[in-house]
């Protein structure tokens, strides 16, 4: 099932120190999403992709940037870690803009910044 | 105010039981609707999707009413291995938002 890979799936980093997250699918899908889960949350979206060098951020942003140079790569970096991006960081695909078939999730990255 | 709103829960019900849940969405122009399933430490994954008239899979109910905006999900003769955290989910600007999620529990 796994046509959607992140790595590295567990990372303690300090804080001021750069982070970078990398999903990989082989789906060839046009959509790729970063979103970070917390407690009470939910999922919350970071960025996203709309194809090979198109970006855009989402409604939590700040601290984040990504890219896309490649249809199967979307990169998510931390400029400078802050302890309040410990997080869970989930990577999704869609095959479509409007998502009817559903997201298809990677197994997620537990970011620790100590 | 959260763009999708959920009771956290827990629900526990035993084996076979019927348990029923909603949500509410703030975005009246929001554009379709779903249910995602999460169990524990793992990835999110589609349950069903939504649709106005209501619809059904298998044990799974889902019901959707824009006027209020709230959308529901009932499950029917629960089993163990429903035991999750359902996300309610609403795509708005053909971004999808995520509700916090509702952790049901079914012991035997």
């Amino acid at each position: 099932d796994a046509g959607i890979t992140q790595s590295p799936r567990h990372k303690v980093t300090e804080t001021g120190t750069p982070v970078t997250l990398r999903c990989h699918q082989t789906e060839n899908h046009r959509y790729m999403y970063w979103y970070r889960q917390d407690p009470g949350h939910g999922l919350r979206l970071i960025h996203y992709s709309y194809g090979v060098k198109d970006t855009d951020k989402g409604e939590v942003s700040d601290g984040y940037s990504v890219s896309r140079s490649k249809t199967e790569d979307f990169l998510l970096t931390l400029e400078s870690a802050t302890s309040s991006q410990t997080s869970v960081y989930f990577c999704a695909i869609s095959e479509s803009r409007q998502g009817e078939y559903g997201y298809t999730f990677g197994s997620g990255t537990r970011l620790t910044v100590v | 105010r959260k763009e999708v709103e959920q009771d956290p829960g827990p629900f526990n019900v035993p084996e076979g039981a019927t348990v029923a849940f909603n949500c509410t969405y703030s975005n009246s122009a929001s554009q379709s609707f779903f249910w995602y399933r999460q169990d524990c430490r793992k990835e999110p994954k589609l349950l069903m999707s939504v649709y106005s008239s209501g619809n059904e899979d298998g044990r799974f109910t889902a019901q959707l009413n824009r006027a209020s905006q709230y959308i529901s999900l009932l499950i029917r003769d629960s089993k163990l291995s429903d035991s999750a955290t359902y996300l309610c989910v609403v795509l708005n600007d053909y971004k999808l938002s995520f509700g916090a999620g509702t952790t049901v529990t079914v012991r035997a």
